[in-house]
């Protein structure tokens, strides 16, 4: 899978936006960029996923460069219950039965009151 | 939906017991996965099964570990014998396989295992 580079640890102040990078500069036509993330004593949850256009979601915005080696999750209004790890993960889905993710160290997201 | 169910949640056990993890994935997925997270290793795939078949197991990390998938309801993951180095949270997670790479993971809330 090709590799993903995040930020280990930002601060943002509540009710802020926040704009988590990820760098993938190997990415692969074929590759999808997925995030998930890991509220403190649980498992990880989808957040959003994108190929190539930008993405909207309840839950947050993906903006991909277009040259796809990087791309940004943005929280529009993060709140206190948003502290948690963000993990940027590239999928391939050329090849078959590939679901599996391999994540890396994500991002920890602190929110200051 | 109930999710994906885990239990137990957490088990305290001594070094050389034999120990079963059990998960139920949600209703009509068909790939399953088993991870664990460690403070040092992070989140690591162990084993995933598609339509109960393993598909890759390459993360299981030596023969004392052992995972079946008896039916699309059903899997447990063993650790026999457990050993100090195995405490960490192993997760379950389950998806529908889109064929595509696009589909979501649903993850279980984990169970907690200590070995003494």
């Amino acid at each position: 899978d090709a590799k993903t580079t995040q930020p280990n640890s930002m601060e943002s102040n509540e009710e802020e936006p926040v704009h988590l990078p990820c760098n993938h500069s190997t990415i692969s036509g074929t590759d999808y960029i997925h995030w998930y993330r890991q509220l403190p004593s649980q498992g990880p949850e989808y957040v959003i996923h994108g190929l190539t256009s930008n993405v909207n979601n309840r839950m947050a915005s993906l903006a991909i460069a277009e040259d796809r080696k990087s791309s940004t999750l943005i929280l529009h209004r993060a709140t206190l219950r948003d502290a948690a790890v963000y993990y940027c993960i590239l999928r391939d889905v050329l090849i078959f039965g590939n679901e599996k993710l391999t994540f890396g160290t994500g991002t920890r997201l602190t929110i200051i009151p | 939906d109930a999710g994906v169910i885990q239990s137990p949640r957490h088990e305290v056990t001594e070094m050389g017991q034999e120990v079963t993890l059990r998960c139920k994935p949600i209703s009509g997925h068909n790939s399953l996965f088993w991870y664990r997270q460690t403070m040092m290793r992070g989140l690591e795939l162990l084993i995933y099964f598609n339509n109960n078949v393993p598909i890759d197991d390459s993360g299981m990390p030596e023969d004392r570990f052992s995972a079946k998938m008896p039916n699309a309801s059903f899997s447990t993951l063993k650790i026999q014998p457990s050993e100090p180095r195995d405490s960490a949270v192993y997760f379950c997670a389950s998806i529908l396989t889109s064929g595509g790479g696009t589909g979501e993971l649903f993850f279980g809330e984990g169970s907690r295992l200590t070995v003494l």
